[in-house]
């Protein structure tokens, strides 16, 4: 099956703790992104990949970041998190990077922080 | 920077009636790319429709929407809603980047549709 995968899907954790959210894609894409839905719905995007390059990096708190290891895998870690951080975290890939390509969602992690 | 407005949070509809959700965006760059991505409940988000030609009737599975530059306007419209058009729908603004490539998605607060029998 070709699609973008992540996992935990669900994620509940104290406040200061560290997560890592896995994402794959088998879709033979080049670029993948990390978003953040918040609990009004709200889609915003913090981060996308180009070939193991970050090419976007949004003003997103520090203790957020992207880990890939080739361009099929898209990590995220989240350091000591706070409850803002609450919210659902998409990974999503494209054929490329210009924005003109259609962007794939995974199914989503729900992290709720305590 | 760049942003997309969706005046309409929440629309309700019934069954069989038309459907118009606004979406505006304001950009710097001349040859925006326009989205709509509809997520249904418990889903992610997925394409429904995009368009960069202005003044072109862009349709897919009966909805349709034309990127009016002039107005900075990509309006998603159907002609007749049907109870599995129920969905949250985004219209989102793709960023080229300033010398170089982004692939930025700026999305829109979203629309809630609800279509009821």
């Amino acid at each position: 099956e070709t699609a973008v995968f992540q996992t935990p899907n669900y994620h509940v954790t104290q406040v200061g703790n560290e997560v890592s959210f896995n994402c794959k894609q088998t879709l033979g894409h080049d670029t993948m992104y990390w978003y953040k839905q918040d609990s009004k719905k709200l889609l915003k995007i913090m981060f996308s990949y180009n070939n193991k390059q970050l090419i976007v990096n949004e003003t997103v708190p520090r203790r957020f970041s992207p880990q890939s290891s080739d361009k099929a895998h898209l990590n995220l870690r989240i350091k000591s998190v706070e409850p803002e951080d609450s919210a659902v975290y998409l990974c999503a890939s494209s054929l490329g990077d210009w924005g003109t390509y259609e962007q794939y969602f995974g199914p989503g992690t729900r992290l709720t922080v305590l | 920077g760049d942003s997309v407005t969706q005046t309409e949070g929440l629309v309700t509809l019934t069954e069989g009636l038309p459907v118009m959700l606004n979406c505006t965006y304001q950009t710097i760059y001349s040859n925006p790319f326009l989205f709509w991505y509809v997520q249904h409940l418990n889903e992610s988000p997925r394409l429904l429709l995009k368009s960069f030609t202005d003044n072109k009737r862009t349709e897919h599975q009966g909805f349709h929407a034309t990127l009016h530059k002039s107005s900075s306007s990509f309006h998603l419209q159907k002609s007749s809603a049907q109870l599995s058009d129920s969905a949250l729908y985004y219209c989102a603004l793709s960023d080229r980047g300033t010398g170089g490539l982004s692939g930025k998605l700026t999305f829109g607060e979203g629309t809630q549709v609800t279509v009821i029998s």
